[in-house]
């Protein structure tokens, strides 16, 4: 049984366009979280969720939307996509924020 | 703010050396969390270990082990005897349990361990 789950595992649009990634957890965790891997490998976190509270990284742009539409899915939504946004996103979770996470398998996003 | 610095981005050895992969953080927190993930070429981020700050015990698990110490504000990690199978992106990453703290990973270092 797969832990953390992400559809689809690539995605590749052009620019401009409208975007899901989904992501679901069947650890029966309360914390939900995306994260965007560069090329160079460096991990930005850019959301961190559960059922009280949404925590949102500054530094990401409001066109990145999460949707949680109960306890164990966080989609993300993206707006207008751009060229910067490529990038591998990851989905993780954990029961509380200063557990260990467990992450998906990753969507790789190629914007053309 | 936090800050987690893994100053080596990349090492390479010969298996069945022994390697380090430093980690140094920075937190204004008392209470706070340390962990090591491993990120293989197949991709996926894999959890190795878990230190909270009132916990300075080293730990080893098999060919593993971790050295905290709260004096360096330091994290690292040995591999002994390596093997060609622990190539892959080590990333330690440090949180604390505040509210609206989120977790902060290091640049990642790269292991080759070569056959």
């Amino acid at each position: 049984d797969t832990a953390v789950s992400q559809t689809p595992k690539y995605l590749v649009t052009q620019m401009g366009n409208d975007k899901s990634i989904k992501c679901e957890q069947n650890l029966g965790h309360d914390t939900m979280y995306w994260y965007k891997q560069d090329s160079k490998k460096f991990l930005k976190i850019m959301f961190s969720y559960n059922n009280k509270e949404l925590i949102i990284n500054e530094t990401v742009p409001n066109r990145f939307s999460p949707k949680s539409p109960d306890k164990a899915h966080l989609n993300l939504h993206i707006n207008s996509l751009e060229l910067g946004d490529s990038a591998v996103y990851f989905c993780a979770s954990s029961q509380v924020r200063r557990d260990e996470q467990f992450f998906g398998p990753g969507t790789r996003l190629t914007v053309l | 703010a936090q800050k987690v610095t893994q100053a080596q981005t990349e090492i390479s050895v010969v298996e069945k050396e022994d390697v380090t992969l430093d980690c140094v953080y920075e937190t204004r927190d008392t209470t706070y969390y340390l962990f090591w993930y491993k990120q293989p070429p197949s991709g996926e981020l894999v959890f190795l270990i878990r230190r909270n700050s009132f916990d300075e015990q080293n730990e080893i698990s098999g060919r593993y082990s971790w050295n905290f110490q709260k004096s360096t504000s330091s994290f690292n990690f040995t591999i002994t005897a390596s093997q060609v199978v622990d190539s892959a992106v080590y990333f330690c990453a440090l949180t604390n349990n505040n509210a609206g703290n989120m977790l902060t990973f290091g640049g990642g270092t790269r292991l080759m361990v070569k056959p």
